[in-house]
């Protein structure tokens, strides 16, 4: 059963990068099928996609936050990461990782979701 | 403000249907397949109904979906009180970023 599970500090403070991992457990992060993405949640409100990755390390990014982010993969330890730079209060949310399968019709959707971590910008 | 539109709310009694809409335009759900996700209280999402119409496995046939030009639909059979959740449509752009509905809160009264 894949597995995919976030880590990183819990809090960070105003203008500093957010760093978070996604660690994969029970299947290969260099399958062909998958993207692999990062999708965060502010308290009580909706789910906003930041970005996605391949692991050849092609990467598509929300556009408004295309400038802050970026998304690297490792696959030699089956984990890929989001760094956010120059935080605000108003990143702070759930960062959900998940995987985002590719279908043969070109079909994309999240199939498999971490637990979520909270982040907090606060100083 | 989300670039595909869906009822903040909606409610039904329990063993009613509900249908919750999401309205997007060509770049988007008109040329793209639509997934949907549940998120129960507290939890991640988890994931409802892929290529507008199908079902992962151990999702019940209580679930549906459907697309219909630039709008895609869900409905829920047989509601249960623990259909209440909040629920997302997501599609791909075709301007190379994917997007989600605001989210519909659903209420089994």
């Amino acid at each position: 059963q894949l597995q995919l599970q976030e880590s990183g500090p819990g809090l960070v403070k105003p203008s500093e990068t957010l760093s978070l991992t996604c660690t994969v457990s029970g299947g290969s992060i260099s399958s062909s099928s998958y993207y692999w993405g990062w999708i965060r949640q502010p308290p009580g409100k909706g789910l906003e996609w930041i970005g996605s990755i391949y692991y050849s390390g092609s990467t598509y990014y929300n556009p408004s936050l295309k400038s802050r982010v970026t998304i690297s993969v490792d696959t030699s330890k089956n984990q890929f990461s989001l760094k956010l730079s120059s935080v605000t209060a108003a990143d702070t949310a759930v960062y959900y990782c998940a995987r985002q399968t590719l279908a043969a019709a070109g079909t994309l959707f999240f199939d498999y979701w971490g637990q979520g971590t909270l982040v907090t910008v606060s100083s | 403000q989300s670039v595909l539109t869906q009822p903040p709310s909606v409610s039904a009694a329990p063993g009613q249907k509900v249908t919750i809409s999401c309205s997007g335009s060509s770049s988007n759900i008109g040329n793209n397949y639509v997934s949907w996700y549940q998120q129960l209280p507290g939890t991640a999402p988890k994931l409802l109904i892929y290529d507008n119409n199908k079902r992962p496995s151990g999702i019940p046939d209580r679930f549906s979906g459907s697309k219909s030009g630039t709008s895609a639909t869900l409905g829920i059979t047989g509601l249960q009180t623990g259909d209440e959740a909040d629920y997302y449509c997501g599609t791909w752009d075709s301007s190379l970023y994917w997007v989600f509905g605001g989210g519909t809160k659903l209420t089994v009264l």
